[in-house]
């Protein structure tokens, strides 16, 4: 039984440049959540997403991020015009059902030149 | 505001000591989770506790939840080199309708021999 899958491990992109970052969650989970970690912090709490549907995105940033949980493929966080701030790892989880424990990917580390 | 504080947030420990590593939290909560973190890598689960007095324990870890104080902590016993990495208390919290995990700040352990 696969555990939630991220791709890439890892990204480097330049200031500017579109970021993608990915996630499948476990199968039978429709509730995927996202989080960033900055070096040397804890994890915060981005968006929650369900089945097309944005359901808190309360973490995310208002200019340039954006996520998707599409009803066929992966979830998608996505940063436009990416600035050197940008840099962290971002982990994606996912849980059955929202009052569930929830299931951690290995993450994506995004590095901005 | 919520907060999740852990303290200390390093610790250095000779191998075979004990040593306590708390989590306190700012708002009512019935979930607690405790996570390990090696450098670059994802996050491990370690322990969920799920009502006032929960104890559980797991080699030389064991853990305790007291909802009437906020408080959890994560106990150390004779200590390994193997222990050392980052520990994160998160929060399972129920906002505007959503659950979403608050981290705490989390505690750097080193073990030395």
């Amino acid at each position: 039984n696969a555990g939630v899958m991220q791709n890439p491990r890892h990204l480097v992109r330049r200031r500017g440049q579109e970021a993608r970052l990915r996630c499948s969650p476990m199968k039978g989970h429709s509730h995927v959540y996202w989080y960033r970690q900055l070096p040397e912090e804890g994890l915060k709490f981005m968006v929650y997403l369900q089945k097309e549907n944005i359901i808190d995105e309360s973490g995310m940033p208002k200019e340039r991020f954006s996520a998707e949980f599409p009803k066929e493929g992966p979830s998608i966080l996505r940063i436009q015009q990416v600035v050197r701030g940008d840099s962290a790892a971002y982990f994606c989880a996912s849980s059955p059902q929202p009052n569930q424990p929830q299931h951690f990917g290995d993450g994506t580390r995004l590095s901005i030149l | 505001e919520l907060k999740v504080e852990q303290n200390p947030l390093f610790l250095s420990m000779q191998e075979g000591k004990n040593y306590t590593i708390y989590c306190n939290y700012s708002t009512t909560s019935d979930r607690l989770y405790w996570y390990r973190q090696d450098p670059g890598k994802s996050l491990e689960s370690l322990f969920v506790l799920l009502s006032n007095g929960a104890v559980k324990q797991e080699g030389r870890l064991m853990a305790s939840l007291d909802t009437k104080a906020r408080l959890s902590t994560l106990h150390i016993t004779a200590a390994v080199h193997d222990l050392s990495a980052t520990y994160f208390c998160a929060v399972d919290l129920l906002i505007s309708g959503t659950y979403k995990y608050i981290f705490g700040t989390g505690t750097r352990l080193k073990v030395l021999a």
